[in-house]
């Protein structure tokens, strides 16, 4: 079975500084991972993906995560924190070995990012 | 503009009414996924379709009934659900071949409110 864990419920940043919203992992085989963002009231958008390759990954918004398989961690990064970053970020997880099916993300529950002015 | 369009975007029911939660993709994806988003908790994988044909259930109580008519509609019909039903229900929609790497790609959410 495969797991996300997303440590802290909640993370305040002051909008300039460094951000860094913390995901752990586990599955069997190697990880396909992904960060997702929700805004109040929408679905989730896709911000990242890592796959194979270069363990820093760049996404959208100036996000980019940092895959490491010895601590099994993909922490979400961003050097500037902006106000409009505020949200509701999911990390999630799909086994590789699982090949071309339909059989969904395991997500975390969720970090919320406050950006204070 | 998402490509996975959720109608009703709100709905408020009572425990004895029956409705239906619509999803449609425009991403020509041959997977269709329900989530369910309660508050405080990781989202909870309901149903899965790929090629119309239903590949998991989650141990989802039969107050909730799936249909996908084809790989681009998905349906989730509700009847006699309880207060603990109440979330926001997310359809999902991917590729299944062709180097899938499992990205998902969700519509806006239907936010269910049983009375």
């Amino acid at each position: 079975a495969q797991s996300v864990a997303q440590p802290e419920d909640q993370v305040n940043v002051a909008e300039g500084n460094p951000l860094t919203v913390k995901c752990t992992y586990s599955v069997s085989g190697n990880p396909y991972l992904f960060w997702y963002v929700q805004y109040p009231n929408r679905g989730l958008q896709f911000l990242l993906k890592y796959i194979t390759g270069d363990n820093l990954v760049k996404g959208s918004y100036g996000f980019e995560a940092e895959f490491n398989k010895s601590q099994t961690s993909f922490h979400l990064k961003k050097p500037s924190a902006l106000v409009s970053d505020s949200a509701l970020y999911f990390c999630a997880v799909r086994d590789m070995s699982s090949g071309g099916g339909a059989d969904g993300l395991t997500f975390g529950k969720g970090t919320h990012l406050i950006i204070q002015p | 503009e998402t490509g996975v369009t959720q109608t009703p975007r709100h709905l408020v029911m009572g425990m004895t009414n029956k409705k239906s939660l619509k999803c449609e993709q425009h991403l020509g994806h041959n997977a269709m996924y329900w989530y369910k988003q309660s508050a405080k908790k990781p989202l909870e994988l309901m149903f899965v379709y790929n090629f119309k044909e239903q590949t998991e259930n989650n141990s989802v109580p039969s107050r909730f009934s799936p249909e996908c008519p084809n790989s681009s509609h998905l349906f989730l019909h509700l009847h006699t659900l309880q207060p603990e039903d109440s979330a926001l229900y997310l359809c999902a929609s991917s590729r299944t071949s062709g180097g899938n790497t499992g990205e998902l790609f969700f519509g806006e959410g239907s936010r269910l409110t049983v009375l």
